[in-house]
């Protein structure tokens, strides 16, 4: 199974900062990499898919880049509707796996 | 647009067969190209793929329920199902089904989500 080992667990920030998430996978994923953002209650939502396609509707302050082992999410204004626990996914192989999650809380 | 919702128990006893069936509306379960599927989150924790099923029937499974898991789905209903035998307290979850993407293992659509607790 390929591992997905996300960093920080979570991170504080404020309206309007840059935020950067890191995903990093245990072997060569090229650029099948997703992300994904949920709310408290919710179900998840595909932001980006590999690697860097935007999803239908995601604001363009986000962005994702990488490539083979290590990617990564970027959040450039962060708003208050961003508040929320971010997971990347590998799409190069079944069994399909997740990172553990990064909670983008408050300051 | 595609909508999917879980249904089934939301209690199970230990040692028993955990069992939740998907509903489909919005398109056809017999499309093309897509795989449709469940993936779990134990309270406060993370995501964990469970499965994919193609409306013809194949499967793929976490190696680690393998054992397990069983999928199937009924074209004449658009529902596709799931079962988890011998469950723990391990097992409980908020189970959510989901469609991949044509050809991609993305999950563009979920359901809402349903809890199952595991308990006696």
């Amino acid at each position: 199974d390929i591992q997905m080992t996300q960093s920080p667990s979570s991170v504080s920030a404020s309206v309007g900062d840059r935020v950067t998430i890191t995903c990093r996978a245990s072997q060569d994923i090229s650029k099948w990499l997703g992300w994904y953002q949920q709310k408290a209650g919710k179900a998840p939502k595909l932001l980006i898919s590999a690697t860097s396609i935007l999803e239908s509707g995601v604001p363009s302050r986000f962005s994702g880049s990488g490539s083979g082992t290590d990617f990564t999410l970027t959040i450039s204004s962060l708003q208050p509707e961003d508040y929320a626990t971010y997971y990347c996914q590998q799409a190069k192989s079944h069994p399909l796996t997740f990172g553990g999650g990064t909670k983008v809380e408050m300051k | 647009q595609l909508q999917l919702q879980e249904s089934g128990p939301g209690l199970v006893k230990p040692s028993e067969t955990l069992s939740l069936t998907c509903t489909v509306s919005g398109a056809s379960l017999s499309s093309s190209g897509y795989y449709w599927g469940w993936i779990r989150q134990p309270p406060g924790k993370g995501l964990e793929w469970i499965g994919s099923i193609f409306y013809s029937g194949s499967t793929y499974y976490n190696p680690s329920l393998q054992s397990r898991v069983t999928m199937s789905v009924d074209t004449s209903k658009n529902q596709f199902s799931l079962n988890l035998s011998s469950v723990t307290a391990a097992d409980t979850a908020v189970y959510y089904c989901a469609r991949r993407g044509p050809n991609s293992g993305y999950s563009y659509y979920w359901g809402q989500g349903t809890l199952v607790t595991v308990s006696s």
